[in-house]
């Protein structure tokens, strides 16, 4: 079975720095992805990033980038320069190239972002 | 071009009642997918629609629920005999043709309040 394990409950950062939001997880299949998204208080889910995982570079978006260590399993989001938009959940996710369609997710972590 | 987009925003019903929860997923996209996510959770997978039909309801907590996608669009998700146990934030996400490596987006969600 998979499982996504976030150990952050939340997070507090000063703007302008920079902020990596652990993620690890659990599977037995050797071809998945990784997802991250971004819920703001209007509950949404924005895509942010993807990892695949025979993908050889981390995944890099803008100010967010995936610390991807495949035998550790395990997948942090960095957000560089953050911003006080960037408070917000934020969720890992993983989907198995064998088996079901979905998405399993971690519990997330509260970034807040402080002036 | 327009996202996913959900309808009601915000349900309020008795316990008992029955409920009809709309997605509307982004134009051209075959796959669709149901999530449930309790305060405070990731969240958890309902149903997957390749097309019109249902290719794993795995995740459907039980018989009271049920969802349909008659055309390949539209989708609806359909709870008979509420329970307080059914309020959550149900969110729908839409992707191109159901590929495992392919981003989820995400509607806004409704939030059903079951009292």
């Amino acid at each position: 079975a998979q499982k996504i394990t976030q150990t952050q409950p939340g997070m507090f950062v000063q703007e302008k720095e920079a902020v990596t939001l652990d993620c690890t997880y659990d599977t037995s299949d050797p071809s998945y992805g990784l997802f991250w998204y971004k819920q703001p208080s209007s509950g949404e889910m924005i895509f942010l990033i993807y990892q695949g995982s025979y993908d050889q570079q981390n995944a890099t978006e803008g100010r967010y980038s995936l610390n991807f260590q495949k035998a550790r399993k395990s997948a942090n989001l960095v957000i560089s320069a953050s911003q006080l938009g960037d408070s917000a959940m934020y969720f890992c996710a993983m989907r198995e190239v064998q088996g079901a369609q979905k998405l399993v997710f971690g519990q997330g972590t509260r970034l807040t972002i402080n002036p | 071009g327009a996202g996913v987009s959900q309808t009601p925003s915000n349900k309020v019903t008795e316990k008992g009642k029955y409920v009809e929860l709309r997605c509307d997923p982004i134009s051209g996209h075959t796959a669709l997918y149901w999530y449930r996510q309790s305060l405070g959770q990731g969240p958890e997978f309902l149903i997957y629609f390749q097309g019109t039909g249902a290719a794993d309801d795995s995740g459907l907590p039980n018989d009271r629920f049920f969802a349909v996608r008659p055309e390949g669009s539209v989708s609806t998700l359909k709870i008979q005999r509420t329970e307080r146990g059914d309020s959550a934030v149900y969110l729908c996400a839409s992707s191109s043709s159901g590929r495992r490596e392919e981003t989820q987006y995400f509607g806004p969600g409704t939030r059903l309040l079951v009292l």
